[in-house]
């Protein structure tokens, strides 16, 4: 099936740090990506979605300027969480469709964690 | 407002048992139904899909039942086993792969022995 990887899985940083996570699909293009961010126990709450080459289209209430969405590449998006403070810890996951009526894959997850 | 309801938020059964996580819709643009399984510390995997043109679809021991009429659809897991313990997200889609999934609140299964 189809596979998306996203790296790191878990990161601990300091506080006012940018912390940047990578979405791959990785055997197949996926012209658009999804990130999500999900807390303890709770659904995933959408992000943005991200059509390669375009900018990303953001959600009611996320600021688009801590949360930097690139998606350069039929196969890479990266969201860049900058100066991150200990309320944006969560788990971020993306998820990568390529239309035609396919599922979206979702990768493993990443674990942030700011002190 | 929740476009997708899904019941129960827990559920506990005995190995051997018959899993029932049920969802509901509002949004009659809705045209794919997919259902997730996720294990703690990882991403959502999808687990079995549906589309509205078909009643039910069988996957092992994965049954999604769709009932158009009454915008509702449902995973039923027979046989359930403690490997199937985990979380379940009903979710709803308009048109294809590029737009986002609506999901559901999740449902925490525990299958004891």
């Amino acid at each position: 099936g189809a596979v998306v990887s996203q790296h790191p899985s878990r990161v601990i940083c300091k506080s006012g740090t940018s912390v940047k996570i990578e979405c791959r699909s990785l055997d197949f293009q996926a012209t658009t990506m999804f990130w999500y961010r999900q807390f303890p126990k709770q659904s995933l709450m959408l992000m943005a979605t991200s059509n390669e080459g375009s900018k990303a289209t953001y959600e009611q209430g996320v600021e688009k300027d801590k949360f930097l969405i690139n998606h350069a590449s039929l196969t890479l998006s990266t969201l860049t969480v900058t100066s991150a403070h200990p309320e944006d810890s969560s788990f971020y996951i993306c998820s990568a469709g390529h239309g035609g009526g396919q599922p979206q894959h979702f990768g493993d997850g990443t674990r942030l964690s700011i002190l | 407002q929740q476009q997708v309801k899904q019941s129960p938020q827990s559920l506990i059964v005995q190995k051997g048992g018959i899993s029932i996580i049920n969802c509901a819709y509002e949004n009659t643009a809705f045209d794919y139904f997919p259902w997730y399984q996720q294990f703690p510390g990882k991403g959502p995997a999808l687990l079995i899909a549906i589309r509205p043109d078909v009643s039910e679809k069988k996957e092992g021991r994965f049954t999604i039942s769709f009932n158009k009429s009454a915008k509702q659809f449902s995973l039923h897991i027979m046989d359930s086993q403690p490997g199937d313990s985990a979380t379940y997200f009903c979710a709803a889609r308009i048109g294809k792969g590029n737009t986002p999934l609506v999901f559901g609140k999740g449902t925490r299964l525990s299958v004891i022995a």
